[in-house]
């Protein structure tokens, strides 16, 4: 139990696009979603909690409009990066957490992306 | 600022070693979880401590939570090649859904 998948799991834009990223809770319903940043060799940064049905809440210096995120269902989240750059360049991982849980978190499997 | 200073922050190691693993915070959590990542994948967790004081066995894996619930440790029994990956603990706290990551530990075992 507890699946999170993440899709894509890799890709490569050119810098000005947009790009989607889809985080889905397999087999459990998730009202809190969140999107993290990993730069190499280093910890989890979160960047913002998507709550279900509500905007999301962003950390602070994460600049919103940038990083547009959607929670439309109690499955579903999705992080739009807003013309990208190379800075944007990097790991991106979603978790999910369980309605019932103590703050336990389930991460998907993580996207690489790569702004040429 | 990090709340949750890992230490070591490198362990390089043989297989068949033993090694202690610490998570410290001058913060007092509601939970506390720990997480293995390995390259290009999402963390995974392991376990979750929520009592003062718990110890929590998983195979040749020994997690225990600091009897003030500001501290958490993770032991490695005759560490494997399996176990190498990033280590990182992770606090809930009651007011928030958030988790504070700590700085994470990153395990080499050679064979």
């Amino acid at each position: 139990g507890a699946v999170v998948s993440q899709h894509p799991s890799r890709v490569i834009c050119k810098s000005g696009t947009s790009v989607k990223i889809e985080c889905r809770s397999l087999d459990f319903q998730a009202t809190t979603m969140f999107w993290y940043r990993q730069f190499p060799k280093q910890s989890l940064m979160l960047m913002a909690t998507s709550n279900e049905g509500s905007k999301a809440t962003y950390e602070q210096g994460v600049e919103k409009d940038k990083f547009l995120i959607n929670h439309a269902s109690l499955t579903l989240s999705t992080l739009t990066v807003t013309s990208a750059h190379p800075e944007d360049s990097s790991f991106y991982i979603c978790s999910a957490r369980a309605q019932i849980s103590y703050n336990e978190q389930f991460f998907g499997p993580g996207t690489r992306l790569t702004v040429l | 600022t990090q709340l949750l200073e890992q230490s070591p922050q490198f362990l390089s190691i043989q297989e068949g070693e033993n090694l202690t693993v610490y998570c410290n915070s001058s913060s007092v959590f509601s939970s506390l979880q720990w997480y293995r990542q390995e390259p290009g994948e999402g963390p995974v967790l392991l376990v979750t401590v929520v009592t003062g004081g718990e110890v929590k066995k998983l195979k040749r894996l020994t997690f225990q939570f600091g009897d003030a619930r500001k501290d958490s440790s993770l032991h490695i029994t005759a560490a494997q090649t399996g176990d190498t990956g990033l280590y990182l603990c992770a606090g809930g706290r009651y007011n928030t859904d958030k988790l504070i990551f700590g700085t994470g530990t990153r395990l080499q075992v050679f064979p």
